[in-house]
């Protein structure tokens, strides 16, 4: 059974930067995108951005001048940072597998296996 | 971004009903529309891939369909452990927009 555990620092100052590290285990890394996805307080699901074992990422555009993701295949983890954050990105955090097929004309991807979570704050 | 909405927001029923939600895309997104379930306290949970794949292990209740711009999730006959938040989620383009959310209570 595939399993995402994800770790990092819950508590942030206004400017400083977010790292969140998720590690894999029980499933290939390669051959998978692996995703980034926040959920401010009381709010709605909001896309981060996803890389692959080799490293092709996208971003959400609203967030790409702030957003880092890599990934570290020989560990099977992958790390999100995001640079200068505010009271606006207080969010729980949560990593996911994401799997890519290609349909008749278009890929369509979807995300199966998901971390429990971290809560993230900002605050001064 | 393709913008994704949900209807209702809210919605009230009861154990035993059957039950529908909308989910309708700004422009055309062909198949590829996820469905989600969270629960309080919890990561979401896959219910329904590409518009109308039942995702492993997901009760045979839910089911997708739609493609295009509409789309909607039934739960055939709804169990007290169905109450929770729903959301769709486009994938034809990226940044993959969620839908904001319909809550069954």
């Amino acid at each position: 059974q595939v399993q995402l555990q994800q770790w990092g620092a819950g508590l942030l100052k206004p400017s400083e930067t977010l790292s969140l590290t998720c590690a894999v285990y029980g499933g290939s890394f390669s051959g998978y995108y692996w995703s980034w996805i926040r959920q401010p307080p009381g709010k709605g699901l909001e896309w981060i951005g996803e890389i692959n074992h080799s490293g092709s990422t996208n971003f959400n555009p609203s967030l790409m001048s702030r957003v880092t993701i890599s990934v570290d295949t020989p560990k099977n983890q992958f790390s999100l940072k995001l640079s200068s954050v505010t009271a606006a990105d207080t969010a729980v955090y949560y990593c996911a597998r994401t799997i890519q097929v290609w349909s008749h004309t278009s890929y369509y991807y979807y995300m199966d296996f998901w971390g429990k979570g971290t809560t993230v704050t900002v605050s001064s | 971004d393709i913008q994704m909405t949900q209807s209702p927001s809210f919605l009230s029923a009861s154990v035993g009903d059957r039950v529908t939600i909308t989910c309708r895309a700004s422009q055309t997104i062909s198949h590829c529309l996820n469905w989600y379930q969270q629960k309080p306290g919890k990561a979401p949970r896959l219910l329904i891939y590409a518009a109308s794949s039942l995702q492993s292990g997901v009760p045979s209740r839910f089911s997708g369909s739609g493609s295009g711009t509409d789309f909607t999730l039934t739960i055939s006959s709804l169990q007290p452990d169905d109450f929770a938040t729903y959301y769709c989620q486009q994938t034809y383009n990226s940044p993959r927009t969620f839908g904001q959310g319909t809550k069954l209570e």
